[in-house]
């Protein structure tokens, strides 16, 4: 079945540090993948998507990159804020479907 | 400005009572989605619903209803509330159309059954 797996957390780094959260997934066909970050207190908000093979997905300072060999779409940026802190959540949804699968969701706490 | 509204922020109910978690979008979506939320777990879908009166089960139903009598609005039901129904349950809702469907969340409702 369709499954995605995220590094778990809680991820702590220092304010202009580098990020990378990896995230691997399994599906059947060509899934489109995303990045939900939840900060403090809310719901879930799309951070980035890509639908295809080699497709970059970018906002805010973050990318993630489809990539189909090694089925993963990890989330990079290259200096993160202290306004950065939330759960971030890779997920992944099958062509046709309404459904998306969800990671388990990775905290990241940024210190000034 | 797409909005996605829950009932109540935190619930506290007692094992046994029945439970409605309600959840409103103004965007006209067609589908909307039932999940919790648990540590370590992530999201799990409990329903979803792709049209008025039209339900489907998730991957947890058990212990779960739910009511969509209204395109806007989509009801969660705990029949009789349990000590392992207590979470954080997210409402979202996405478009019927312009594949991939992105999801709207709503802030979440807390409960705790104690």
């Amino acid at each position: 079945g369709n499954s995605v797996t995220q590094m778990e957390g809680p991820v702590t780094l220092s304010e202009e540090a580098f990020l990378t959260i990896n995230c691997t997934y399994t599906a059947t066909g060509y899934p489109s993948l995303f990045w939900y970050v939840q900060y403090p207190g809310e719901g879930l908000q799309l951070l980035l998507k890509a639908t295809k093979a080699d497709d970059k997905g970018s906002n805010k300072g973050f990318e993630a990159t489809y990539r189909k060999e090694t089925t993963s779409f990890h989330l990079e940026k290259g200096s993160v804020q202290v306004s950065d802190s939330a759960v971030y959540f890779c997920a992944l949804q099958n062509t046709g479907g309404f459904k998306t699968i969800f990671g388990a969701g990775t905290r990241l706490f940024v210190k000034a | 400005d797409v909005k996605v509204t829950q009932s109540s922020r935190y619930l506290v109910k007692r094992t046994g009572e029945k439970v409605f978690l309600e959840c409103v979008q103004d965007m006209d979506h067609e589908n909307m989605f039932w999940y919790r939320q648990d540590p370590g777990l992530g999201l799990r879908l409990i329903y979803f619903s792709y049209d008025v009166k039209m339900k489907e089960k998730g991957d947890i139903p058990e212990g779960y209803s739910v009511s969509r009598e209204k395109k806007e609005r989509f009801s969660l039901i705990l029949e009789s509330a349990s000590t392992n129904q207590t979470s954080m349950y997210l409402c979202a809702s996405s478009s019927g159309q312009d594949q991939p469907y992105e999801q709207y969340f709503g802030p979440g409702t807390r409960l705790t059954v104690t």
